[in-house]
Parts: C-alpha cells; structure tokens; sequence
C-alpha cells in the first residue's frame, strides 16, 4: 500500500483565490511527521510545512495552513491568497517514528499546481 | 551559510560504467539522506546516515548502489555497472541529528541528473 497518496495530478487556481491540495497517508505509528515541499521548475525541494502526529492545532505558516484531520489519515495544504510564484510541483512525505522503521521519508507521487493571472 | 551541494549537477554515462555521486551537507548536520527521483515521481529514499554511519540503507534498491560517508560530513553515492533504469535525478538532504522523537528540517541540494545512455 502507498504511504503517501496524492490524488490530484493537476491543479489550477486562478491569482489571489485559495487552493487545497489533498493528502492522505497510512501508517500504524503513533507518533509520525507530515511534510510539504514546493518543487519549482527549477529542481530544488522547498521545505513548507510540517504537522506532528500529537500536535493538536493545525500548522500554519504565513500562506500555507496544513488541515490535519488524524481521524481520516489527510493533511492537506491549503495555500491562501495563491501568487504567480507558487506555481510548482507540491509534494507531501511523511517521517515514522517507529524505531524499527527508520528514518525513512515517504513521498507521494505529487500535484502541479498552476496559478493563473 | 551555504547550503547542501551536489556535484556534479548533471553526469552522462554509458550503460555498464560505474559512477560517483557526491553531496555537501550542510555543516553542522549529522543527518544525512540520499533520494532518487524519476521523472514524474516524488522523491524516492534510497539511505540515510547518522554521521558515519549507514543507519538505514533499506531504500537501495540493489547491491549495485552502494553510498559512504566516512568522516561524517562529505557522502558519496556510488553506482556500479549503470543501467537506463537508472537515469533519475539523485537528491541528497540533510539535517540536524534525527532522534525518533524529535523533528528536524530537511535541506535539500539541487540534485544529480544522471543519464544512462
């Protein structure tokens, strides 16, 4: 089974509107990390957003907000006010903490983001 | 700082040649990860060192990649007899010391676009 499941390939939002990117994973650990990156055209991973597993309010950080819902294993991101400079590919991974597993960092396979002017 | 660098940034190989990968973390950082992404995909773990160390080499996916890091800073991916499956870009991130309870940023470096011809 994927850890990290990225349902949408493709997205488009229109300068200044709000876009949420789906997430969902699957782990048996109690105790994990959830990630977002921003990978530009150029090649470079962007760190964005992280949620702990036992963090009780939702992680934000200036346009991006994470909707963590433990219950239905999705974290997904939610960029408010979307500017030309975030089109790019978005990916979500997630960190175990389970000893036995490492340290292992699941990516999912990604969702293109396009903002249109 | 600087940050986390890869040379070189592109390598064009012949099917069967042996190749290095070579990645810079940033100082400082005992953590130290290898990823290869093909295209389309998201990031794929290859292994993880805690210093010197190979702490999880599990993602390697066979005895033909091989990765070192023997004093702890400077890591070197290593890949034996390539082949046209093997032509991805191979990222490499660090961090400051993993603990399982603990969270710590990934950096990521620009990548290795490799190609086997």
């Amino acid at each position: 089974a994927q850890k990290i499941t990225q349902t949408q390939p493709g997205m488009f939002v229109q300068e200044k509107e709000a876009v949420t990117l789906d997430c969902t994973y699957d782990t048996s650990d109690q105790s994990y990390g959830l990630f977002w990156y921003k990978q530009p055209s150029s090649g470079e991973m962007i760190f964005l957003i992280y949620q702990g597993s036992y963090d009780e309010q939702n992680a934000t950080e200036g346009r991006y907000s994470l909707n963590f819902q433990k219950a239905r294993k999705s974290a997904n991101l939610v960029i408010s006010a979307s500017q030309l400079g975030d089109s790019a590919m978005y990916f979500c991974a997630m960190r175990e903490s389970d000893v036995e597993a490492g340290n292992q960092f699941y990516f999912g396979t990604g969702t293109s983001l396009t903002v249109i002017p | 700082g600087a940050g986390v660098s890869q040379t070189p940034s592109n390598k064009v190989t012949e099917k069967g040649k042996y190749v290095e990968l070579r990645c810079d973390p940033i100082s400082g950082h005992t953590a130290l990860y290898w990823y290869r992404q093909s295209l389309g995909q998201g990031p794929e773990f290859l292994i993880y060192f805690q210093g010197t160390g190979a702490a999880d080499d599990s993602g390697l996916p066979n005895d033909r990649f091989f990765a070192v890091r023997p004093e702890g800073s400077v890591s070197t991916l290593k890949i034996q007899r390539t082949e046209r499956g093997d032509s991805a870009v191979y990222l490499c991130a660090s961090s400051l010391r993993e603990t399982v309870s603990s969270y710590n940023e990934q950096f990521f470096g620009p990548g290795t676009r490799l190609t086997v011809l």
